[in-house]
């Protein structure tokens, strides 16, 4: 079974601070994990995907995130947070027999302050 | 190019009325789904399309019947609908199942009177 932590629900920057986003999850194999951005009143937006192919993913908009097996973790982090940072961030993962099912986090709120 | 299109962008019905939502996408994915979304919750997986079959239904009450046309189009028809039925319906595609990434249309704002 899969199942997806995001360690904060709430995370608040300063423009031109590091960001990062927690996530922790658990899965019976070897999965993909996902990134995604969701900014108000909009669609979900794909930062990055993990497949086992380099266990630093680059993303889109300076994103990158780190596959760590032993920690069972995906953090995503971002050296220098814009003002446009600011939405709902969902880390998902699915598994080779999920048949397209997602599994997806919580869910963390970016603030970024001026 | 990876669009996912859905119309219309909001929708307000009554509970006795009949509408439709429509997704289109033209990158050739054979897999499609519907998704809710409630307000600061991520989204719920309702329904599986693949190869315009359906593959998974998560248990939707019956109000709420799905149609793929054809590999691009999906629909998702609307009746008799609940007040607590309001919320944002997402459509997403890829490129087949499994672990395949999905992209997800803008999304239909639904109010249900």
């Amino acid at each position: 079974a899969q199942s997806v932590t995001q360690l904060d629900s709430h995370v608040s920057v300063s423009e031109g601070t590091p960001v990062l986003l927690r996530c922790n999850y658990s899965s019976s194999y070897s999965p993909s994990l996902f990134w995604y951005v969701q900014h108000p009143n909009k669609g979900l937006q794909l930062l990055l995907k993990y497949t086992s192919a380099a266990t630093l993913v680059k993303g889109i908009n300076g994103f990158e995130a780190e596959f760590k097996k032993s920690e069972t973790s995906f953090h995503l982090t971002k050296p220098s947070a814009h003002m446009s940072d600011a939405a709902e961030y969902f880390c998902v993962v699915s598994d080779p027999d999920s048949w397209g099912k997602l599994q997806f986090g919580a869910g963390t709120q970016v603030v970024v302050t001026p | 190019d990876t669009e996912v299109t859905q119309t219309p962008k909001h929708l307000v019905m009554g509970m006795t009325n009949k509408k439709s939502l429509k997704c289109e996408q033209h990158m050739g994915h054979r897999a499609m789904y519907w998704y809710k979304q409630k307000a600061k919750k991520p989204p719920e997986l309702m329904f599986v399309y693949s190869y315009e079959k359906l593959s998974i239904n998560e248990s939707v009450p019956s109000r709420f019947s799905p149609e793929c046309p054809n590999s691009s189009l999906l629909n998702l028809h609307l009746h008799a609908l609940q007040p607590e039925d309001s919320a944002l319906y997402l459509c997403a595609s890829s490129q087949d199942g499994n672990t395949d990434t999905q992209y997800f249309g803008p999304g239909t704002r639904l109010t249900v009177l």
